[in-house]
């Protein structure tokens, strides 16, 4: 079984540009969750995605967004990005809520704000 | 604010168990722990969960005290390759995760 897929692996970008992101899921799994990872902050929740539905969402600027396809893939959106933008963002999916099940990350995006 | 605390780092000698602790005191009744960890700039890992019941994979296993108020994850023969941070999580399976800062193992050979 094919794994979390998340495109593009590394991205560079400008201050005030905005940049889109992708993640695949497990095949079945249809709930996304996407997370911010920096040195300083650690890893941070920022939103979940269940059947197209925005589930939970973590304490990110509306800056942040993103949205869930019925064929479970997930994309993720920051508009007007800052230096402090600058981070590893991981997708995870996970098969039904409830099941108790846990998540299978991806290996990241690296954004690179300049 | 994550629900666990977990001693910021660790030593083990290479082929030893590793021995994590977590301390999840205000822990609910349906609520699981769960382990994952990060291996240098890769995603995290789910390793293992559990409910009430000690539980055993094949990466390694999960011990949670009768009152659910801490637990234990064991790596039977650490090996340089466990090296990583290691997050102990608790959560329903309809919350969001939460990560804490973990703890950070280090194989020692």
């Amino acid at each position: 079984k094919a794994g979390v897929t998340q495109t593009p692996r590394y991205l560079i970008k400008t201050r005030g540009q905005q940049v889109t992101l992708s993640c695949s899921p497990i095949s079945g799994h249809r709930s996304v969750s996407w997370y911010q990872q920096t040195p300083g902050q650690g890893l941070q929740f920022l939103f979940e995605y269940f059947s197209e539905t925005q589930r939970n969402k973590g304490n990110f600027p509306g800056r942040f967004s993103g949205r869930q396809f019925s064929n479970s893939r997930s994309e993720m959106n920051v508009s007007t990005l800052e230096l402090g933008d600058s981070a590893l963002y991981l997708c995870a999916s996970s098969s039904n809520p409830g099941t108790g099940q846990g998540a299978f990350f991806g290996q990241g995006t690296r954004l690179t704000v300049v | 604010d994550a629900k666990t605390t977990q001693p910021p780092s660790m030593d083990c000698a290479e082929g030893r168990a590793a021995n994590l602790p977590c301390n999840h005191s205000t822990i609910s009744g349906n609520e699981y722990v769960y382990w994952y960890r990060q291996i240098h700039s890769q995603g995290p890992q789910y390793i293992i969960h559990g409910l009430k019941n000690n539980e055993t994979n094949e990466m390694a296993s999960l011990i949670i005290t009768e009152d659910r108020k801490s637990s234990t994850l064991i790596l039977p023969h650490a090996t340089l390759r466990d090296t990583a941070v290691y997050y102990c999580i608790v959560r329903t399976s309809y919350d969001k995760v939460i990560f804490g800062p973990g703890t950070s193992l280090s194989v020692i050979p």
